[in-house]
């Protein structure tokens, strides 16, 4: 089975710009979980959904949202960036959750 | 709020040593316990978890709730052991919602 996937890779915005990431679960996944790295708080939960219904949010204040489609595919999307939202966005998909979640490589934002 | 502590950011051992990553965990509930691993230029992957009880690559770790510690260990470390590490906690019934520890950066010398 093909891994999950994320696109782009690589992103550089200025601030008050949006962003829109996506991931590709790997097939037959329901769950998609999605989470920021950064060097100084680490890796922190964003939200998961589940059946295109979010059912999990972390501590993340409303400009972070997501949202996923009906072939499991999530997006996540960003508005009015700060500098402080660079970092490594990673998300990971599971069957149902509650098994083994599953990594994709991630995409880089950086916000100038 | 969950929490988990990886108390060591770098640990340096050389092949064959015995190796122990720390971790140590504060949550209310039954939690669920497991390390991930990331391997230079690789994504994120599962190494175990509690349940399982399984020994992957020589890797153990048990949980020992009395202390709320989920140690990982190897009787023998090998050079391509070396990554970064990363001890994680679940809430149990919502498996996805995972808190990460800081991780700590294994080197294995020759």
């Amino acid at each position: 089975k093909a891994g999950v996937t994320q696109t782009p890779r690589y992103l550089i915005k200025t601030r008050g710009q949006q962003v829109t990431l996506s991931c590709s679960p790997i097939s037959g996944h329901r769950s998609v979980s999605w989470y920021q790295q950064t060097p100084g708080q680490g890796l922190q939960f964003l939200f998961e959904y589940f059946s295109e219904t979010q059912r999990n949010k972390g501590n993340f204040p409303g400009r972070f949202s997501g949202r996923q489609f009906s072939n499991s595919r999530s997006e996540m999307n960003v508005s009015t960036l700060e500098l402080g939202d660079s970092a490594l966005y990673l998300c990971a998909s599971s069957f149902s959750g509650d098994e083994t979640q599953y990594f994709g490589p991630g995409t880089r934002l950086l916000v100038l | 709020a969950q929490r988990v502590t990886q108390p060591e950011k770098l640990l340096s051992v050389f092949k064959g040593a015995p190796v122990e990553l720390k971790c140590n965990y504060s949550y209310s509930g039954s939690p669920e316990l497991f390390w991930y691993v990331q391997y230079s230029r690789q994504r994120l992957q599962l190494l175990l978890r509690h349940i399982s009880r399984e020994s992957i690559k020589g890797f153990t770790a048990d949980l020992n709730k009395g202390e709320t510690s989920f140690h990982l260990k190897k009787p023998f470390a090998q050079e391509e052991d070396s990554a970064m590490y990363y001890c994680a906690l679940s809430e149990g019934t919502s498996g996805s919602r995972l808190t990460f520890g800081e991780g700590t950066q294994l080197t294995v010398n020759p």
